[in-house]
């Protein structure tokens, strides 16, 4: 069963942290995103990679960084966490070309307190 | 630029059957998806289309209109698992990404 995984599905942390989210993939996608979801907002792409050592800036990158070493792992860095980062956050992971759609992790509750 | 709606919330009754819209705006198109998301856990996959017309799945249906930028997604014998937001996304085909709408929350009433 194909499937993507988040390494937590809630965590808390203190403000000022720097937070780890990470994402493993075995469906040997080319093509991973982060998300954040919040209540009214919908989905808002965070950052994207298209292969290991690319990145690309998603709608809200700021206070983000992200890392793909590996074309199955990619990383989401929370530099200096800040309570409006609190969110749900999501890793979805599709083929080269997008046609079978995006597959998603089960998703990280972060709350920064 | 690019753009995609939908309905906030919609309201159905156990049983019956809900049509669920959606309009986008692009100038490069390459196909229509839909998920389901129940609260608190991720969006899944329910359907793609690529050409105009009506793809049946089980209770679930997807209408899509290239020519008027709408789609719809119609879900018949309504069940209370039903309840959950319903995303439609198409798919650009300059990089392949997906530009999502910001979901229908769909609440069934017994």
């Amino acid at each position: 069963d194909v499937k993507v995984t988040q390494s937590s599905r809630y965590l808390v942390k203190r403000t000022g942290e720097k937070v780890f989210l990470e994402c493993v993939q075995d469906m040997d996608h080319e093509n991973m995103f982060w998300y954040r979801q919040d209540p009214g907002l919908g989905l808002r792409l965070i950052y994207f990679s298209y292969d290991v050592k690319m990145k690309e800036k998603g709608d809200i990158p700021e206070g983000y960084s992200v890392s793909r070493e590996k074309k199955e792992r990619f990383s989401l860095i929370l530099e200096s966490a800040s309570t409006n980062q609190t969110s749900m956050y999501l890793c979805a992971s599709s083929n080269r070309g997008g046609g079978n759609g995006y597959t998603f992790g089960s998703g990280t509750r972060l709350t920064v307190v | 630029g690019q753009n995609i709606d939908q309905p906030t919330e919609m309201t159905a009754t156990e049983g019956a059957i809900v049509q669920i819209n959606c309009t986008y705006q692009t100038s490069g198109f390459n196909g229509l998806f839909w998920y389901q998301q129940h609260a608190g856990e991720a969006p899944t996959f329910l359907s793609y289309n690529v050409l105009d017309g009506l793809e049946e799945k089980g209770r679930f249906s997807s209408f899509l209109s290239r020519s008027k930028g709408y789609s719809y997604l119609l879900l018949k014998e309504l069940q209370m698992k039903d309840s959950a937001s319903y995303l439609c996304a198409f798919l650009m085909d300059s990089n392949y990404q997906l530009i999502w709408g910001a979901g229908t929350k769909l609440i069934i009433k017994p």
